[in-house]
C-alpha cells in the first residue's frame, strides 16, 4: 500500500526549531518529487516547499525561504522539513505529498503550534 | 505568490451540477497546463480529483471534470451527491519551480 506518514510536530516557542519527517512506503521513493503543504487552523492550503527525487533541486515559498530547509534520505525513504526561526504564523497542520505538478498521495498531517 | 481566487462557497441540490472557478494570472494558470483540484473533508487530508487541467486519477468518478480558459480554471461536479460536500482547492504551477493554491471553495449539497 502506498503510504506517507508525517511525524515531528508539536508545541514550540517563537524563534524555536522543529524537524518534521515524512516516512514513505509502497513505492520507489527516489523516483518522485515530494512537497510540503501546510494548512493554518481554519484556513486554506498553502504550498511550502518541493524537492526533486534525487534531492538536487529544491524550492520554497517566499514566506519560509531562508528559515525552512527541505531534504530527503532516499536510503531511508524519508522526507524532512527543518523549520528554524519559527513564528506564530507558522502554526498549521503540515502535510507531505507525492508528485511533480500534482499531489496524488498525501499523508494525514502533523500539527505544529508556535506559541509561548 | 498570491493565492488563486475561488468563490468562498457554492451550493446546489442533489443531482444537479456545480462549477467552481479558479482565477489566476498569465504567470500561473494562464501559462501552464498544470492545474489540479483537491477535495478536502473536515479533518481529513486533501484528495486529488483532477490533474493537468482535465485528467482524472484512477478511482475518481467521471462526475468530476476540469477545464481551463485563459487565466481561469474550472471544476465541475455533475450529479451532485451528499458525499461531494467538502472544501475544494485548485493548485497551479506558478513558474520558477513554485506553486500556488486557490483560496478554497466550500461546496454545500442542499
Amino acid at each position: 500500500e502506498v503510504q506517507l506518514v508525517e511525524s515531528g510536530g508539536g508545541l514550540v516557542q517563537p524563534g524555536g526549531s522543529l524537524r518534521l519527517s515524512c516516512a514513505a512506503s509502497g513505492f520507489t521513493f527516489s523516483n518522485y518529487w515530494m512537497v510540503w503543504v501546510r494548512q493554518p487552523p481554519g484556513k486554506g492550503l498553502v504550498w511550502v516547499s518541493r524537492i526533486k527525487g534525487d534531492g538536487t533541486s529544491t524550492s520554497y515559498a517566499d514566506s519560509v525561504k531562508g528559515r525552512f530547509t527541505i531534504s530527503r534520505d532516499n536510503a531511508k525513504n524519508t522526507l524532512y522539513l527543518q523549520m528554524n526561526s519559527l513564528r506564530a504564523e507558522d502554526t498549521a497542520v503540515y502535510y507531505c505529498a507525492r508528485g511533480t505538478t500534482a499531489g496524488d498521495v498525501w499523508g494525514k498531517g502533523t500539527t505544529v503550534t508556535v506559541s509561548s | 505568490q498570491s493565492a488563486l481566487t475561488q468563490p468562498p462557497s457554492a451550493s446546489e441540490s442533489p443531482g444537479q451540477s456545480v462549477t467552481i472557478s479558479c482565477t489566476g494570472s498569465s504567470s500561473d494558470v494562464g501559462n501552464y497546463n498544470y492545474v489540479s483540484w483537491y477535495q478536502q473533508h473536515p479533518g481529513k487530508a486533501p484528495k486529488l480529483m483532477i490533474y493537468d487541467v482535465n485528467e482524472r486519477p484512477s478511482g475518481v468518478p467521471d462526475r468530476f471534470s476540469g477545464s481551463k480558459s485563459g487565466n481561469t480554471a474550472s471544476l465541475t461536479v455533475s450529479g451532485l451527491q451528499a458525499e461531494d460536500e467538502a472544501d475544494y482547492y485548485c493548485y497551479s504551477y506558478a513558474g520558477s519551480n513554485k506553486f500556488v493554491f486557490g483560496t478554497g471553495t466550500k461546496v454545500t449539497v442542499l
